[in-house]
């Protein structure tokens, strides 16, 4: 069975500029959450979706948005990007408690 | 919110030891997961395990939810355990979403 797949696996941005990161979740999981995880830190928890609605979102400013779609996948877009924003941002997807991650979209800010 | 801490930040290991990774939590936790990132950043699904015990080869876990904490024990480490592992939890607390707040990390060298 795949697992959770994120694409693009790199992206090289410039301050200022937008970003749209994708995510599919493990087939028949309908919750997508999104996390982002500096260098040296663990990952923090930016979005939680299920069944296409918001059910959470952590301590992130509004240039952080997302979405899911009705086959379940998910986008996260940043707008305004600022040089902090560079980090990996990984995708988890559940059916019941257990979470489980994709590989992450490794973003630079430049 | 709550606060997960890992002990030790940092172990190094020549190959064939054993380790004992802690993780404390400070609130009620209804959801516990143990993840190995390896250095391409992928975090691998270890255990989940609210309370209990749990084994899976050469690794085991226990939580002990009233004392909140929880430990993962590595045996006759192999090069391919080095990484970093997390322990991550979700508070009763955090009715009606999945957030999982993550620990701070031990990250673990084998020396072959």
């Amino acid at each position: 069975d795949a697992g959770v797949t994120q694409s693009p696996t790199h992206l090289i941005k410039t301050r200022g500029q937008h970003v749209t990161l994708r995510c599919s979740p493990i087939s028949g999981h309908k919750s997508v959450s999104w996390y982002q995880q500096v260098l040296g830190q663990g990952p923090q928890f930016i979005f939680q979706y299920y069944e296409k609605e918001e059910r959470g979102r952590g301590n992130f400013p509004d240039r952080f948005s997302a979405r899911q779609f009705p086959n379940y996948s998910s986008e996260l877009n940043v707008n305004a990007l600022l040089l902090g924003d560079s980090a990996l941002y990984l995708c988890a997807s559940s059916l019941g408690p257990e979470q489980y991650f994709g590989p992450g979209t490794r973003l630079t800010v430049t | 919110g709550i606060q997960v801490e890992q002990s030790p930040p940092d172990l190094i290991l020549q190959e064939g030891a054993n380790s004992t990774l802690r993780c404390n939590f400070s609130d009620s936790v209804n959801n516990l997961q143990w993840f190995h990132q390896n250095p391409w950043g992928q975090l691998i699904n270890l255990f989940y395990i609210p309370s209990g015990t749990k084994q899976n080869g050469r690794l085991s876990a226990t939580t002990v939810a009233t004392e909140r904490y929880s430990l993962l024990y590595i045996s006759s480490s192999q090069t391919t355990d080095s990484g970093v592992y997390f322990c991550a939890v979700k508070t009763l607390s955090n009715f009606g979403n999945e957030k999982l707040t993550f620990g701070t990390g031990t990250r673990l060298t084998i020396i072959p």
